[in-house]
This record gives C-alpha cells, sequence and structure tokens, in this order.
C-alpha cells in the first residue's frame, strides 16, 4: 500500500494562532482526503483536494478555517487557523490507491493541543 | 454510500475469534464491503474488503451474506493487540470519493 508521511505528529498551540500540517506521499495520487477526528469520536471528513483545483469542503468547513494546499500529486497542507480549544482533535490525511485492494490508507495523525 | 449498523462495542477473551457483525440492507451491486481498524489514536489500517464472495487473509476473514445485506468480520484468534474500533464500510471501489465513517464497533480483547 502507499505509504503517507504526515508531520507534525503531535503539537501543542496557543489559541489564536495557527498550525500548517503536512501530507506526503510516496507515489502520485488524483485525490487527498483530510479528516478530523474530534476526542472520542469517529472521523468526519473536512475537504477534498484535487491538484490544481481548490479544495472542496464538507458542511461545517469553510476555507478561511481549514485552507488547504495542494501544489502537486503527492503533497498537500492542511492549515488551522485562529485556533481554539475546540480544535484540540486528531487531523489526518488519506488517499485512494487501489494496489491490490488495499483501497484508502492513512497516514498517522497530528495530535493538536490547543490551550 | 449505503449506510451500515454495527454494534457499538463487544468484547472477546484473548485467542478466541472475534466476530464482528455489520447490517448493510440497502448495498448496491456494485458496492464493496470494506473493513477498517483503528487502535488508540493511530490512522485506520484496511484490514480486508470483498464484494460477494468470502475473503482471507493473514489477519481476518469477511463473510458477506448471500444476499449481501450483512457480514461478519472475523478474527480467528484474537490477541490484545486487536483492540481497536472497527469500521465496516460499503463504498464502490475506485470511487474518487473519501471513504465516510461511521460509529464502528470498540473491540476489547481481555487476557
Amino acid at each position: 500500500s502507499a505509504v503517507i508521511s504526515q508531520k507534525p505528529s503531535r503539537d501543542i498551540c496557543q489559541r489564536g494562532t495557527s498550525l500548517t500540517i503536512q501530507c506526503q506521499v510516496d507515489s502520485q495520487v488524483t485525490m487527498m482526503f483530510w479528516y478530523r477526528q474530534q476526542p472520542g469520536q469517529s472521523l468526519t471528513l473536512i475537504a477534498t483536494a484535487n491538484q490544481g483545483s481548490e479544495a472542496t469542503y464538507e458542511s461545517g468547513f469553510v476555507i478561511d478555517k481549514f485552507p488547504i494546499s495542494r501544489p502537486n500529486l503527492t503533497f498537500s497542507t492542511l492549515t488551522v487557523s485562529n485556533m481554539s480549544p475546540e480544535d484540540s482533535s486528531i487531523y489526518l490525511c488519506s488517499v485512494e490507491l487501489d494496489r491490490g485492494g488495499y483501497g484508502y490508507t492513512f497516514g498517522s495523525g497530528t495530535r493538536l493541543t490547543v490551550v | 454510500d449505503a449506510k451500515t449498523t454495527q454494534p457499538p462495542s463487544m468484547d472477546c477473551a484473548e485467542g478466541r475469534a472475534a466476530n464482528l457483525p455489520c447490517n448493510h440492507s440497502t448495498i448496491s451491486g456494485n458496492e464493496y464491503v470494506y473493513w477498517y481498524r483503528q487502535i488508540h489514536s493511530q490512522g485506520p489500517q484496511y484490514i480486508i474488503h470483498g464484494l460477494k464472495n468470502n475473503e482471507t487473509n493473514e489477519m481476518a476473514s469477511l463473510i458477506i451474506t448471500e444476499d449481501r445485506k450483512s457480514s461478519t468480520l472475523i478474527l480467528p484468534h484474537a490477541t490484545l493487540r486487536d483492540t481497536a474500533v472497527y469500521y465496516c464500510i460499503v463504498r464502490v471501489a475506485n470511487s474518487g470519493y473519501a471513504l465516510n465513517f461511521g460509529k464502528g464497533t470498540s473491540l476489547l480483547v481481555t487476557p
């Protein structure tokens, strides 16, 4: 399956600041997906990032709060802007790669704590 | 995507088989059943998937009923490291869309 490197693995940030999370894939992919997982909850899709076009955001998520870049077919960033304690979550990136039917591969996640 | 229903939690003794059920009564003909698991705060991990035949790999077996309205993930000899949240997801393969996660089943393997 694809290998995804996600950085940072964790961070503690002050409210009002921003954090950029990076996701690097070891092969070219068309779509990259960003999720949020709040404490004790399941994964919620934030947006889909397609190279060369603006990301598509799910209901409840807006570009000003979660800007996404997708400069090429192997890399994407998610920024969590103007953070508040409610943004404390795990953020994960994912790609769909049909290598022997593995389907979707996920990064190891970024655990964000906002204080 | 077809909706899935899973029990919120299950227990299993170490060394015994863990049988995790999933109902997907509205599944359509071209939708696969995927199983993923998430071990405490790690990224979800692919386990197995199938269309209509039973499938087995080194991690688990997937039994899909003939009408495809339900399935069971079987971990044949559960270990403590299998303690995780297990997600059953129905999805067309290579759709280009993200996986939609439900609440899953929290499996606790006990000594």
